[in-house]
């Protein structure tokens, strides 16, 4: 397996635009979680689903923000407009039914906004 | 509500040193709790992981014993090397109807010299 893939890995836009940062998770994984990390905030659940449905977005920062998972082996997180306080890095999980045996975590995708 | 709490960083060894990293957890029920690394530049991959009392998660040399009397899950290694420096982060699963989500702790930062 492949693992979670996220793309792309590093992103650098100016303040304004549009980021879409997508993911693919492990397959028969039926739970994807969106984390942003910061120096400044450490490591931040965003949103979650389950079986391709958002079960707890409480974490989005902002209506700028928003994220689907159309299917079960693809999400999308996108940013519209960004702000330079957007810049982070990015990573997407994925765990099995059940969850006990964790996630599996993409590499992340660093976000630059300037 | 579940949390997880670990030994403030950052932990400054020299080679062959031995480490523990402290985690303590309150969750409802029985969790399974893992260990998570971070190496610079990189998304967190799973170190080790236990999912009942008293069970030893190991690999790489590290370990941690599922202590529930203490609520505990510290993190250890004999004698820690170079390539070990990176952000450890503890976490625990409460199963039920979390969908798979973790609780992580804030990460400690582990740095090892020469």
């Amino acid at each position: 397996d492949a693992g979670v893939i996220q793309s792309p890995r590093h992103e650098v836009t100016e303040m304004g635009q549009e980021v879409t940062l997508r993911c693919k998770p492990i397959s028969g994984h039926n739970s994807l979680f969106w984390y942003r990390q910061t120096m400044m905030r450490g490591l931040e659940l965003l949103i979650y689903f389950n079986n391709n449905v958002p079960i707890d977005d409480s974490g989005m920062p902002e209506d700028r923000f928003s994220a689907k998972m159309p299917n079960a082996s693809f999400s999308t997180l996108k940013i519209q407009p960004s702000e330079p306080r957007d810049s982070a890095v990015y990573f997407c999980a994925s765990s099995s039914p059940g969850g006990r045996n964790g996630y599996t975590f993409g590499s992340g995708t660093r976000l630059t906004v300037v | 509500g579940n949390s997880v709490t670990q030994m403030e960083g950052p932990v400054t060894l020299s080679e062959e040193a031995f480490l523990t990293i402290n985690c303590t957890y309150t969750a409802t029920g029985y969790p399974s709790l893992f260990w998570y690394v971070q190496y610079p530049g990189e998304g967190l991959q799973l170190l080790l992981k236990a999912t009942k009392a008293d069970d030893k998660g190991s690999n790489k040399g590290f370990e941690a014993t599922y202590r529930k009397e203490t609520t505990s899950f510290h993190l250890e290694k004999g004698s820690v090397q170079v390539s070990d420096s990176a952000v450890y982060f503890c976490a625990l699963h409460s199963g039920g109807t979390s969908y798979g989500k973790l609780t992580f702790g804030q990460g400690t930062i582990l740095t090892v010299h020469p």
